[in-house]
């Protein structure tokens, strides 16, 4: 498997523009998640999938962020507008299994930079 | 909600020395504790976990401790490498799957 596959990996956009951030968990995981991590406030969670219905969603920040999983194989991050303070790494991970298995893994992040 | 603590922030130690790191958790309800390594550019990566049955547990040079009634748990690596070099973070989880992690540990192995 080629693990969890994230797109697009670098993304620099002008505020106010709209971002979409792409993820493909590994096939036959139940979970999925949504991090941001950046100095200030670390690793962050937004929002979480299980069996692609969102059971938490309170981490994300405020409207201008959405989260969607229209089926297992494939979710996206939406950002709209965005906000230099939106600047920052998200990852995507995702974790086998039914609720409380364990282990996250992660993608290889989205490095978003918002001028 | 979870909260967790992760102390130092940051790490300096010689190479061949030990390197230990300590996080503490707010819900006695947590059962299980990773830990992952993010080297610089990367993806976090588990590196070794703990469930709340368990007290102790090691895989070579690295070692985690769990205390329950302190609510607290340490990641342990002895015989430090250059290669060691990365950001730790501790994590808790409640009865769901989801995560809390804690800050971070920038760990520097000096050769």
């Amino acid at each position: 498997d080629a693990g969890v596959i994230q797109s697009p990996r670098h993304e620099v956009t002008e505020m106010g523009q709209e971002v979409t951030l792409r993820c493909k968990p590994i096939s036959g995981h139940n979970s999925l998640f949504w991090y941001r991590q950046t100095m200030m406030r670390g690793l962050e969670l937004l929002i979480y999938f299980n069996n692609n219905v969102p059971i938490d969603d309170s981490g994300m920040p405020e409207d201008r962020f959405s989260a969607k999983m229209p089926n297992a194989s494939f979710s996206t991050l939406k950002i709209q507008p965005s906000e230099p303070r939106d600047s920052a790494v998200y990852f995507c991970a995702s974790s086998p299994g039914p609720l409380g298995s364990g282990e996250l893994f992660f993608g290889e992040g989205s490095r978003l930079t918002v001028l | 909600g979870e909260n967790v603590e992760q102390h130092p922030s940051t790490l300096s130690v010689q190479e061949g020395d030990s390197a230990v790191i300590k996080c503490t958790y707010s819900d006695s309800a947590s059962n299980y504790f990773p830990w992952y390594k993010q080297e610089l550019g990367k993806r976090p990566q588990l590196i070794i976990d703990i469930r709340s049955n368990v007290g102790e547990k090691k895989d070579q040079r690295i070692a985690v401790t769990l205390n329950k009634t302190a609510k607290h748990f340490s990641l342990h690596i002895t015989e430090t490498q250059p290669e060691d070099s990365a950001v730790y973070f501790c994590a808790a989880k409640l009865g769901g799957n989801m995560l809390t992690f804690g800050g971070g540990t920038r760990l520097m192995v000096k050769p």
